[in-house]
């Protein structure tokens, strides 16, 4: 199983770009979420998903979109890249149930804007 | 919403020694609280957790420990090796159909621990 994968790894944009970064579990989870991490803030989450066809917002969704047509596709668009969207983005799934609420993490994605 | 303190933000030992990080946090509902251990470029992991209905949990050389009433938990690491070197998260959840299970995340200690 290759557990949680990110696509890209790295990736550059300028300033007013779009892009679409895809996230991708093979276990059957039924949660997943998308967090940034900055230098200093820890990791924040800007939106999640409970279950196919649905999404919601966390704590910083603002520049962002989400969809998650497919119960192991989860993706994350940015409409028009600003300088403040640089950072490195983690995409997590979850089954919460009695045993355990881990999330697993995939690899992340770093974004540089310009 | 619930919101996490973390301290130290940075933390640094001597190989051997104990380490120890606490986070606090607001939400008296919050009933699970993972650790979770990120080494330099590479994804977050959980280490330990624990549930509300449990004081102290331990693993080997790592430890945690809640204290419902003060809203506090803490990570303690015995016997400390360099490979033991990373950023620490803590974050706690309100782990129910209700909150979608949503963790809030502290913002990180960094351990370094010295040969």
């Amino acid at each position: 199983n290759a557990g949680v994968t990110q696509t890209p790894k790295f990736r550059v944009l300028k300033t007013g770009q779009s892009m679409t970064l895809l996230c991708a579990q093979d276990m059957n989870h039924e949660y997943m979420y998308w967090y940034r991490q900055d230098p200093g803030m820890g990791l924040r989450l800007i939106h999640y998903s409970v279950g196919e066809g649905t999404t919601a917002k966390g704590e910083v969704p603002d520049g962002y979109n989400v969809s998650r047509l497919k119960k192991q596709n989860f993706l994350l668009g940015l409409e028009s890249a600003a300088p403040s969207q640089t950072s490195v983005y983690f995409c997590a799934s979850s089954w919460p149930g009695a045993v355990t609420y881990e999330q697993y993490f995939g690899p992340g994605t770093r974004l540089t804007v310009t | 919403g619930e919101n996490v303190e973390q301290h130290p933000s940075t933390l640094s030992v001597q190989e051997g020694d104990s380490a120890v990080i606490k986070c606090t946090y607001s939400d008296s509902a919050s009933n699970y609280f993972p650790w979770y251990k990120q080494e330099l470029g590479k994804r977050p992991q959980l280490i330990i957790d624990i549930r509300s209905n449990v004081g102290e949990k331990k693993d080997q050389r790592i430890a945690v420990t809640l204290n419902k009433t003060a809203k506090h938990f803490s990570l303690h690491i015995t016997e400390t090796q360099p490979e033991d070197s990373a950023v620490y998260f803590c974050a706690a959840s309100t782990s129910n159909r209700g909150s979608n299970y949503k963790l809030t995340f502290g913002k990180g200690t960094l351990l370094t621990v010295n040969p």
